[in-house]
């Protein structure tokens, strides 16, 4: 089993919907990555999270240390939202981070 | 701010041959990190540097190393190469630790 499990793997949506993507890991953290991959490869990051919730536009990332659980909610999606989200953890006293597999989202128009 | 930049962007080997891979982390950071990327296995950490210093390593073969210099550019290193190590190699830099990372945008090896 792999210690960052992400859902749902592919995910399509019409413009306008709310996504939400979920990611749960089984490893005691010390900070949670939601990394943004377009085709090509580039990789942006666009949260890092140890506790609470954070906004950034139409992005928000909450994350429940408790439950070993985080989400990345994307409110009215558009179709330059398509790409592949990951997420990716930092286990205690350690800088090796480990990337779940990934959600391939397409938003229609 | 210039970004992340790695050098080649693309590459084609073939078995048998080595590789050195390059990244300039982004001005002031301190500390760069090297990810492998397949289809099979998705992301994998490959190993860390922080002031010259490799602080972590990935389970990755010998075969595979790295360095970082004086002026925290960073090499990676791939000796004897096989077809599965065809992948798209991602540095990242970061100003601290567990800092946020700033992704460069690959370098695409290809073994033949």
């Amino acid at each position: 089993k792999n210690e960052v499990e992400q859902s749902p793997q592919n995910l399509t949506a019409q413009e306008g919907e709310f996504i939400t993507i979920n990611c749960s890991y089984s490893v005691g953290i010390s900070a949670l990555h939601w990394l943004q991959q377009h085709p090509g490869g580039g990789i942006v990051s666009l949260f890092m999270l140890s506790s609470g919730k954070k906004k950034h536009g139409r992005l928000i990332a909450t994350i429940n240390i408790q439950e070993k659980h985080s989400s990345l909610h994307i409110t009215a999606s558009h179709p330059r939202d398509s790409a592949v989200y990951i997420c990716a953890v930092y286990p205690y006293n350690t800088d090796k981070l480990i990337f779940g597999t990934g959600t391939r989202l397409q938003v229609f128009p | 701010k210039a970004g992340v930049t790695q050098t080649p962007r693309y590459l084609i080997k073939t078995r048998g041959q080595q590789v050195t891979l390059s990244c300039s982390p982004i001005s002031g950071h301190r500390s760069v990190s090297w990810y492998q990327q397949t289809p099979g296995q998705g992301l994998q950490f490959l190993f860390e540097y922080f002031s010259e210093t490799q602080r972590n390593k990935g389970n990755f073969p010998g075969r595979f190393s790295g360095r970082q210099f004086s002026n925290s550019r960073s090499e990676m290193n791939v000796s004897t190469l096989e077809l599965g190590d065809s992948a798209l190699y991602l540095c990242a830099s970061t100003a601290g630790e567990a800092g946020e990372l700033f992704f460069g945008e690959g370098s695409r090896l290809t073994v033949l």
